[in-house]
This record gives C-alpha cells, structure tokens and sequence, in this order.
C-alpha cells in the first residue's frame, strides 16, 4: 500500500529537550513538507523539500530543524529553542510541479504535548 | 502576502441538504487550488482540486468553482450525510509547490 507514515502518533517531551518526528513516504515523491497545526487553526508550513540534500525554510521554521537525506524520509528535530511547541504536526509529499497532479498527501500526523 | 480565508467558521447543515463552503484568496497569480477534509485527530484528505484555467470541476457529490475575477473558490457538496462532518481546508499552490492553508470550515450535520 503506497502511503505517507508518520511515528509515533502521540509525542511527549520535557522542557529542554529535543524530539524528532519522522515521516517516511513509499509514493516515490520528490517533494516533501512539514506543517504545523493549533487547535481550531489551519497549517503552517515549517520546512519543505524538493529533492534529496535540499530544503528551505517555511514560514515558522524558527526552533526547528529536518533533514533529506533519503528521497523517502524527511525527519523534523523540535529543538530546545522552539518555545511553544504542543502542537499537531503533519508531514505531506507531493510529486514536484511540472509532473502532473501536484496534490499533497498527508500522514496521519503527530500530536506533540511538552509536559 | 499570499493568504487565503475562509468566510465562515462554522456551518451546520440537515442531513440530505447541500452544503456550500466558500474561501477566498489574495494571489491572483495562483494556479491551482485544492479542497482537503479534516476528520478530527487525523491528517487531511484531498477532495477535489482545480486549475486556473478552469470555472468548474465536478467529483462524486461534490464541485469546486473558482471565480478568478473575484478570487473566490467554494466547494459544493450535494445531499449532505453525516460522515461529511469535518474541518475543510481550502488551499493555494504557491512557488515551489508550497500551499497555504486557510483556517478552514467545520461543517456539522445534523440527522
């Protein structure tokens, strides 16, 4: 079944810690993406990718970090130095523009919680 | 900036009825458009999408139309059921296929 996976589901973590969520895809995208959502709020684009051993920064990159070195896994790291960080983050993919539909598919996401 | 909205936050419907969601967005440049469905604690799900060379598109009991001259899209679904309940999001390709999400609408239905 070709799919977006993201581990684990439910995430807790201690003040001054970092964690990293993972999200490996088997659609054979190029392009992958994280966001991230508060409650009754809509996505915010963290970082995205387009290829392997590239990415950039999206419009809340600040306190986090990923990294692509496999086309199929993109790991975000929440770091010590994001403030606010319980939040519900989703990983997407998506084939690169110019190579038909470009709709991004969603994992099932991972609600992190800072206890 | 880019950014797209959403006109109303809640919407309940009956059962049976149809439902129209509408979102507006501010990048007249933007060519591609996509509806997702939110089911509480889970990711989003594509419905239906439409290019910019088009006014309308049709699915399986749903349509998207897209009006450019006002930039206005909406997501039409016929004979509501319960399983429709959800947070849908409108979203707007941008460069580098990032896409940027309104607050989204929840629709309620009621039997």
């Amino acid at each position: 079944d070709g799919g977006i996976t993201q581990s684990p589901k439910y995430l807790f973590r201690k003040e001054g810690q970092n964690v990293t969520l993972s999200c490996e895809q088997n659609l054979n995208h190029d392009a992958m993406y994280w966001y991230r959502q508060d409650p009754g709020q809509g996505l915010r684009l963290i970082y995205y990718s387009q290829i392997v051993n590239d990415f950039q920064k999206g419009d809340i990159a600040e306190g986090y970090s990923v990294s692509r070195e496999k086309k199929e896994s993109f790991p975000l790291t929440v770091t010590s130095a994001q403030k606010n960080p319980t939040a519900f983050y989703l990983c997407a993919s998506s084939r690169r523009q110019g190579e038909g539909n470009t709709e991004a598919f969603f994992g099932q996401g991972t609600r992190l919680t800072v206890v | 900036g880019e950014s797209v909205g959403l006109h109303l936050p809640t919407l309940s419907v009956q059962e049976g009825d149809n439902s129209i969601i509408n979102c507006a967005y501010s990048n007249s440049a933007s060519d591609y458009f996509i509806w997702y469905k939110q089911e509480s604690g889970k990711g989003p799900q594509f419905i239906i999408d439409i290019r910019s060379n088009m006014d309308k598109r049709q699915g399986q009991r749903v349509t998207v139309l897209l009006n450019k001259t006002v930039k206005h899209l909406s997501l039409q679904i016929a004979a509501t059921q319960p399983g429709d309940s959800a947070v849908y999001f409108c979203a707007e390709k941008g460069g580098y296929n990032k896409l940027i999400f309104g607050a989204g609408t929840r629709l309620a239905v009621h039997p």
